[in-house]
């Protein structure tokens, strides 16, 4: 089975522009997450989606949202970035079986700079 | 608010030592994961402890739960260059199943 995958894998922009990152899951998982890492706040949860629908939220401003498509693909925006934006966007994919989530497999992320 | 909390945040190991790498969080739980991430890489699934007592083991690393006590472990034993890396336990809770909270993470470095 194919492993989640992540398009494109190094991103350069300038602060003001916006950006859209794309995830796909492993086949037959439902749930994808995605999340920032950064070295000063280490790893933060950014939202999850599950059927296209958005099922968990995490502390980040209204510029970063993100949405999922009936082939379980997700994307994920930031408009007008700031160069605190600067992180590697990691997304993940687990599959619901039995009234819970198992694990999420990790893709190998987005490295995105601002500049 | 759930939090997970790791230390030490940094190891430095001998080579052949035995070492441990801590996890706490603050609320009930409902399972508890271990990753490992390389240098400029991505998350690396170890352990998935899903209960009570639950403990796994895969080569030199073994990694428990004990959830009366919020808290699991991560046990090395005889360290190796090659698990150089940096360790994290991550939380989820059955009212945000896909979200992971994540410890700060544990670098590991193994010398000679």
């Amino acid at each position: 089975k194919a492993g989640v995958t992540q398009t494109p894998r190094y991103l350069i922009k300038t602060r003001g522009q916006q950006v859209t990152l794309s995830c796909s899951p492993i086949s037959g998982h439902r749930s994808v997450s995605w999340y920032q890492q950064t070295p000063g706040q280490g790893l933060q949860f950014l939202f999850e989606y599950f059927s296209e629908t958005q099922r968990n939220k995490g502390n980040f401003p209204g510029r970063f949202s993100g949405r999922q498509f009936s082939n379980s693909r997700s994307e994920m925006n930031v408009s007008t970035l700031e160069l605190g934006d600067s992180a590697l966007y990691l997304c993940a994919s687990s599959q619901w079986s039995g009234g819970t989530y198992n694990e999420q497999f990790f893709g190998p992320g987005t490295r995105l700079t601002v500049l | 608010e759930l939090k997970v909390e790791q230390n030490p945040l940094f190891l430095s190991m001998q080579e052949g030592k035995n070492y441990t790498i801590y996890c706490n969080y603050s609320t009930t739980s409902d399972r508890l994961y271990w990753y490992r991430q390389d240098p400029g890489k991505s998350l690396e699934s170890l352990f998935v402890l899903l209960s009570n007592g639950a403990v796994k083991q895969e080569g030199r690393l073994m990694a428990s739960l004990d959830t009366k006590a919020r808290l699991s472990t991560l046990h090395i034993t005889a360290a190796v260059h090659d698990l150089s890396a940096t360790y994290f336990c991550a939380v989820v809770t059955t009212d945000s199943w896909g979200k992971l909270q994540f410890g700060a993470g544990t670098q590991v470095v193994v010398t000679p």
